[in-house]
């Protein structure tokens, strides 16, 4: 079983919905977590840090459940720039674990 | 702004052949990592140090080894490179100072072992 996993999708979704994405974990003595996006060809970059109690960054907004052991991400008024691989990482200290990443189209 | 460089965007070798992967960050980062990604598998952790010339390995360290003599350089050392290590190979850096740990990547090489 993958540390982390994700849906690999591709969510296909129109511009202007709102789509969601879910990552399980399965080391509980992880600590951080975050989300990084990933464009075609081009490295990883961090996206948004995941809080307990839940953050927000404008469109995006990140959640984390210890007690199920899962992350989520949810992206609203997609726009076509937000087609991207997104990555689930979790990090125990300063190692950290990616998910294979979930793939997202947003289409006009 | 974070700078991380690779040597070489592509690279071709051929099997058998000592393959050195170079990485420079410029932002004094104590920690520094190299993956490798796969269609399908994602990042894989071959090696990381957390100072100079420490080093630890990740969930994939056979058939590499790395090198840190200065804290703004990591390299890894391919012994004898093959068909399966054709992969795009990624290296990042962290700081341990902060509470975010976020890892900043390089562009990646695009290694081909023929």
């Amino acid at each position: 079983r993958k540390e982390v996993e994700q849906d690999p999708g591709p969510f296909n979704v129109p511009e202007g919905a709102t789509v969601a994405f879910n990552c399980t974990y399965s080391n509980s003595a992880s600590q951080s977590f975050f989300w990084y996006r990933q464009d075609c060809r081009k490295e990883p970059k961090l996206l948004m840090s995941v809080y307990s109690s839940g953050n927000e960054d404008g469109r995006f907004t990140a959640q984390l459940n210890r007690a199920s052991q899962y992350i989520s991400l949810l992206i609203r008024d997609s726009k076509l720039s937000d087609s991207a691989t997104y990555l689930c990482v979790g990090a125990e200290g300063f190692k950290t674990i990616f998910g294979a990443g979930t793939r997202l189209f947003v289409k006009a | 702004d974070v700078k991380v460089t690779q040597s070489s965007r592509y690279l071709v070798k051929r099997t058998g052949e000592k393959v050195f992967l170079e990485c420079v960050q410029d932002m004094d980062h104590e920690n520094m990592f190299w993956y490798r990604q796969d269609p399908g598998l994602g990042l894989r952790l071959i090696y990381f140090s957390y100072d100079v010339k420490m080093k630890e390995k990740g969930d994939i360290p056979e058939g590499y080894s790395v090198s840190r003599e200065k804290k703004e350089r990591f390299s890894l050392i391919l012994e004898s490179a093959s068909t399966n290590q054709t992969s795009m190979y990624l290296c990042a850096s962290s700081s341990t100072s902060g509470i975010s740990y976020e890892q900043y990547f390089g562009p990646g090489t695009r290694l081909t072992v023929t």
